[in-house]
């Protein structure tokens, strides 16, 4: 079963900064916190990764609380292109043949 | 860029017959899965791989059987298709070297008649 909590959706203003939620309070110190996201009949893309500190890469900006108890995604500049189901996971870093384990996402639709 | 191929996008079969679904990576990656996609269901592993000629069980493992004979190349059989089996089969690939980092392609959409 899925570790997290999401939202179930989400609206944002294109060009506005979409932040999205995600509660993991079981997480324990192995595990990471993993973004995918789905955009509507294509397979699921990765976007970003973390442990306990913030990071940031081309697609999004992670930020972990201290007590890494929850994280928030954050799209600096949402476009319409980001429309999608969004899911946060936990995972430890062991082994590569753990599977990933989806839960329902949060629904982000960015309007015009 | 890593790129997962899917053999086909979408595929409409009978009950029955026999079903082969293909996919195939371009990055030497050692673990393969294949999942499907159900509304209100999410993604559910059926086979994983992680290495040439392995196989693992996922989690719905019935009605599907694997094929791993050379390192990028993971196939989905359904033996005989059956209409419970239309579904969104979904690839991946993943690096040893980058646990949790999966490669999806794109989908193949099975409608079973």
């Amino acid at each position: 079963d899925a570790k997290t909590t999401q939202p179930t959706s989400m609206d944002c203003a294109e060009g506005r900064a979409a932040n999205l939620p995600c509660n993991h309070s079981t997480i324990s110190g192995n595990e990471y916190v993993y973004w995918y996201r789905q955009i509507h009949s294509q397979g699921p893309q990765y976007i970003i990764h973390g442990l306990k500190n913030n990071e940031t890469n081309e697609m999004a900006s992670l930020i972990i609380t201290e007590d890494r108890k929850s994280s928030t995604l954050i799209l600096p500049h949402a476009t319409l292109r980001d429309t999608a189901v969004y899911y946060c996971i936990v995972r430890s870093m062991q082994g590569g043949s753990e599977k990933l384990v989806f839960g329902k996402g949060t629904k982000l639709t960015v309007n015009p | 860029d890593v790129k997962v191929t899917q053999s086909s996008r979408y595929l409409v079969k009978r009950t029955g017959e026999k079903v082969f679904l293909e996919c195939v990576q371009d990055m030497d990656h050692e673990n393969m899965f294949w999942y499907r996609q159900d509304p209100g269901l999410g993604l559910r592993l059926i086979y994983f791989s992680y290495d040439v000629k392995m196989k693992e069980k996922g989690d719905i493992p019935e009605g599907y059987s694997v094929s791993r004979e050379k390192k990028e190349r993971f196939s989905l059989i359904l033996e005989s298709a059956s209409t419970n089996q239309t579904s969104m089969y979904l690839c991946a690939s993943l690096s040893d070297r980058s646990p949790g980092t999966q490669y999806f392609g794109p989908g193949t959409r099975l409608l079973v008649l």
